[in-house]
């Protein structure tokens, strides 16, 4: 079974540039999050998805911050415009659904922003 | 808020148990313990948890307290390649279910 998959590995940005990161869950996983890992921290949730539906996006900077799940399946979170306290290794974790105990985490894309 | 106390860090020798403690004092009733390591340049890994019996899988054996204000996480034969950092986290179940994770615990198994 396929884990979870992220792109790009790794990205490196000049600041006031836009970025993207992709992510694809484990199918048939309803239930898919965002977290930001800054170095030496455990990671932090930005946005937590059920199917399509973001059912937690409070620790999101909307002002720069923005994500979607279309399709309830694989999903994009962007940065526009980068600041330099961006860098950080953004990981999508997945879940069966909310009630699930067990999240599946990809590898992560580890963002520079210069 | 801090949810947990774990230290810093840990040795532990190749084939020894690795016993790591968590300390989570303000937990609730309806709160689980769950562990999660995270090998380096890797996505954290689910381990095990439990509300309140003790719990036990092919990865380790997680033992909570009676008053279920700390508990341990046992790697009965530590490996080279368990040299992780390891996350004590506590949090709600079902719709309430969310990780918090503090600093964790870096876990080094020498040879």
């Amino acid at each position: 079974e396929a884990g979870v998959v992220q792109s790009p590995r790794y990205k490196i940005i000049e600041k006031k540039q836009p970025v993207a990161f992709w992510c694809n869950p484990i199918s048939g996983h309803n239930t898919l999050y965002w977290y930001l890992q800054n170095l030496g921290q455990g990671p932090e949730l930005l946005i937590r998805y059920e199917n399509e539906e973001a059912v937690d996006d409070s620790q999101l900077p909307k002002d720069r911050f923005s994500a979607e799940r279309l399709k309830g399946v694989d999903s994009t979170l962007k940065i526009q415009p980068a600041e330099l306290g961006d860098s950080a290794v953004y990981l999508c974790a997945s879940s069966l659904d909310l009630a699930y105990n067990e999240q599946f985490f990809g590898p992560g894309t580890r963002l520079t922003v210069l | 808020d801090a949810k947990t106390t774990q230290p810093p860090s840990m040795d532990c020798a190749e084939g020894r148990a690795a016993n790591l403690p968590c300390n989570h004092s303000t937990i609730s009733g309806n709160e689980y313990v769950y562990w999660y390591r995270q090998i380096h340049s890797q996505g954290p890994q689910y381990i095990i948890h439990g509300l309140k019996n003790n719990e036990t899988n092919e990865m380790a054996s997680l033992i909570i307290t009676e008053d279920r204000k700390s508990s341990t996480l046992i790697l009965p034969h530590a490996t080279l390649r368990d040299t992780a950092v390891y996350y004590c986290i506590v949090g709600g179940g079902g719709s309430n279910y969310k990780l918090t994770f503090g600093k964790g615990t870096l876990l080094t198994v020498n040879p």
